[in-house]
């Protein structure tokens, strides 16, 4: 089925260890973007991609690395996790056809990590 | 930094009352999105507002664009049960470089 899928929906990790969330979107959307959602800030921008080998930093980018070496993914990797890490993300691409920031985003279900 | 205010952040009202949630800046936006999320899934776009002034209507859902376009809100008629879920709003353009979102209003409608 068209759409986008995250992966792993859950995951508990220690901290200090590497750990990687998956994002794949069968649209061929050009934008594609990480979220992480906390109580009391809302949804904010990790990092985000215009087209395939083309990323940049979001609101909250330090302590993770994205890649973009296909168009359908975009795997967010937390090189050594921290408890302060803990949250639950969101990947979610847009197809841009009304600009960068007014086109719609089509959100995943999200990958609910816990670091010990 | 551009900032989206929600309010309120909490609603707990009864099955067949009207609500309305606002989402407040002091920066313009070139639109402005809104979104409902439920548990264990991501927001969904409900409606995107372009024109300072702009009403849109979503069966119950009445969604206002400010005539300055710095405000915006979400007005349920006659809530029902499942409406119930996190709404999100997320403003775009305006000077920030990315799509800000507020921290969002949590509806419970108690049948």
């Amino acid at each position: 089925d068209a759409g986008i899928t995250q992966s792993p929906r859950y995951k508990i990790t220690e901290t200090g260890r590497q750990v990687t969330l998956m994002c794949h979107q069968t649209w061929s959307h050009s934008y594609m973007f990480w979220y992480r959602q906390d109580l009391g800030h809302g949804l904010r921008l990790i990092y985000y991609s215009a087209a395939a080998d083309i990323t940049d930093k979001g609101e909250v980018p330090d302590g993770y690395v994205v890649s973009r070496s296909k168009t359908e993914n975009f795997p967010l990797t937390l090189e050594s996790a921290t408890r302060s890490q803990t949250s639950v993300y969101f990947c979610a691409s847009s197809d841009g056809t009304q600009g960068r920031y007014n086109s719609p985003l089509h959100f995943g279900n999200g990958t609910r990590l816990t670091v010990t | 930094t551009q900032l989206l205010k929600q309010s309120p952040q909490f609603l707990s009202i009864q099955e067949g009352e009207n609500l309305t949630v606002y989402c407040n800046s002091s920066s313009v936006f070139s639109s402005l999105q809104w979104y409902r999320q439920e548990p264990g899934e991501g927001p969904v776009l409900l409606v995107t507002v372009v024109t300072g002034g702009e009403v849109k209507k979503l069966k119950r859902l009445t969604f206002q664009f400010g005539d300055a376009r710095k405000d915006s809100s979400l007005h349920i008629t006659a809530a029902q049960p499942g409406d119930t879920g996190l709404y999100l709003c997320a403003g775009a353009g305006g000077g920030a470089q990315k799509l800000v979102f507020g921290q969002g209003t949590r509806l419970t409608i108690n049948p």
